[in-house]
């Protein structure tokens, strides 16, 4: 089993649309977890953190769930910039490791 | 937020010959950085962990004669591709750890082998 898991869609949603992806992670230790978005060709870059009592950013908006052991993002109101891929990443109990899930892809329309 | 720069962007090379890249944290001071390797539609991969003045800790399945890791300043990490094959021929990104959790990218070094 891996150790972080996303569907990798791709998800292919019309612009103004709400779409919401999970991840999973098998080690129950892990501390840290983040959301990332990269765009082709590009370096991933930082999303949001995701914080055990949830958070929010504008549109977007993480929660954790210790318990069953998996993060979750929602996106509202969708825009054609929000097109990219959209990494789960968890660090576990090594202060030096953090391990990416394979990414889910999203494509808004107009 | 903090700046990590990659050089060089991209870099097409014969087959048998060795390649380096090169990654600074550009305003920031970085004890850890780490290499990744990315396939087309694939995730990050991790290769290695690289500490400032110590020799790397590199991931299983991964040549560390092959992929030779540098650590020599604080603000400077270098990768060697050596005797570079096309299956080498991956996106290649660097990250520099500047706090407890938060790490950031360089922008890949895309390396094709012919």
């Amino acid at each position: 089993r891996k150790e972080v898991e996303q569907d990798p869609g791709p998800f292919n949603v019309p612009e103004g649309a709400t779409v919401a992806f999970n991840c999973t992670y098998s080690n129950s230790a892990s501390q840290s977890f983040f959301w990332y978005r990269q765009d082709c060709r590009k370096e991933p870059k930082l999303l949001m953190s995701v914080y055990s009592s949830g958070n929010e950013d504008g549109r977007f908006t993480a929660q954790l769930n210790r318990a069953s052991q998996y993060i979750s993002l929602l996106i509202r109101d969708s825009k054609l910039s929000d097109s990219a891929t959209y990494l789960c990443v968890v660090r576990g109990s090594s202060a030096s490791k953090i391990i990416f899930g394979s990414g889910t892809r999203l494509s808004i329309r107009p | 937020g903090a700046v990590v720069s990659q050089h060089p962007s991209w870099v097409i090379c014969k087959s048998g010959t060795s390649v380096k890249i090169e990654c600074r944290s550009l305003d920031f001071q970085a004890t850890t950085m780490f290499w990744y390797r990315q396939f087309p539609k694939q995730s990050l991969m991790l290769m290695a962990t690289s500490n400032e003045g110590s020799k790397a800790t590199y991931e299983q399945g991964v040549e560390k004669d092959k992929f030779l890791i540098n650590h020599a300043s604080l603000t400077l990490s270098t990768l060697t591709v050596t005797s570079a094959h096309p299956e080498d021929s991956s996106f290649y990104i660097c990250s520099a750890r500047a706090g407890v959790d938060e790490q950031f990218f360089g922008p890949g070094t895309r390396l094709t082998v012919l």
